[in-house]
């Protein structure tokens, strides 16, 4: 039963457009949640987090909305550039400080 | 069922003792990598490996170690040198490079405490 669910598998944006990445989760409890970025033969790289208080988080190009009442949280890229075409996991921290990611969402920016 | 274990779920350490963290994967997979999560922090990257008998440090290496011999274990050992090695341990493996997708699936942690 996956708590942390990314349902989409990929995502082609254009560059200078906005990307958007969504994820969902099951568990109302979960207290924080982050965004990595992952490019092949890497490990995942740290991008943004959002606490379950909040509802927006911003840093520079990249900003989390956390939608509580919908368990629905989405990373948002602008402008996006070529750098950025990765894998994006989306994880959820528990109270004891576990993590659970999703399957990851792979974006490709196009020229 | 595939999947990745870990093991064990809970360790406990006495200073200036090593211990050792089994990590443990039947998805044929080629790349495994060991992270570090602190509260209020992301993961940090110890250790990876692509291949067999082939491995190389992450971020915060020092103070840990670790081995390949086979493509399904990846052992960590945190040896008495790490000052501060209570934590979280995730242990976690990936699909070839160069597929549609790169997924990483993520093992369900031990968590370390030194007493």
């Amino acid at each position: 039963d996956q708590q942390v669910k990314q349902n989409s598998p990929s995502l082609s944006v254009q560059e200078g457009r906005i990307s958007i990445l969504n994820c969902d989760y099951t568990n109302s409890m979960f207290d924080y949640f982050l965004w990595y970025k992952k490019y092949p033969a890497e490990g995942p790289t740290f991008l943004i987090s959002i606490s379950s208080i909040k509802d927006k988080n911003e840093d520079g190009r990249f900003t989390v909305f956390l939608n509580k009442s919908a368990k629905h949280l989405s990373l948002h890229i602008v402008p996006s550039q070529p750098g950025d075409s990765a894998v994006y996991f989306c994880a959820a921290v528990t109270r004891d400080d576990k993590i659970i990611f999703g399957k990851g969402t792979r974006l490709h920016i196009l020229p | 069922d595939g999947g990745i274990t870990q093991s064990p779920k809970y360790l406990f350490r006495k200073e200036g003792q090593n211990v050792t963290l089994s990590c443990e994967q039947n998805l044929n997979h080629d790349a495994m990598y060991w992270y570090r999560q602190d509260p209020g922090q992301g993961l940090r990257l110890i250790y990876y490996s692509q291949i067999v008998n082939d491995f190389q440090k992450g971020d915060i290496a020092e103070g840990y170690s670790v081995s390949r011999e086979k493509k399904e274990s990846f052992p960590l050992t945190v040896t008495s040198a790490q000052k501060n090695p209570t934590a979280f341990y995730l242990c976690a493996s990936s699909t070839p490079t160069g597929g549609l997708q790169e997924t990483q699936y993520f093992g369900p942690g031990t968590r370390l405490l030194v007493l």
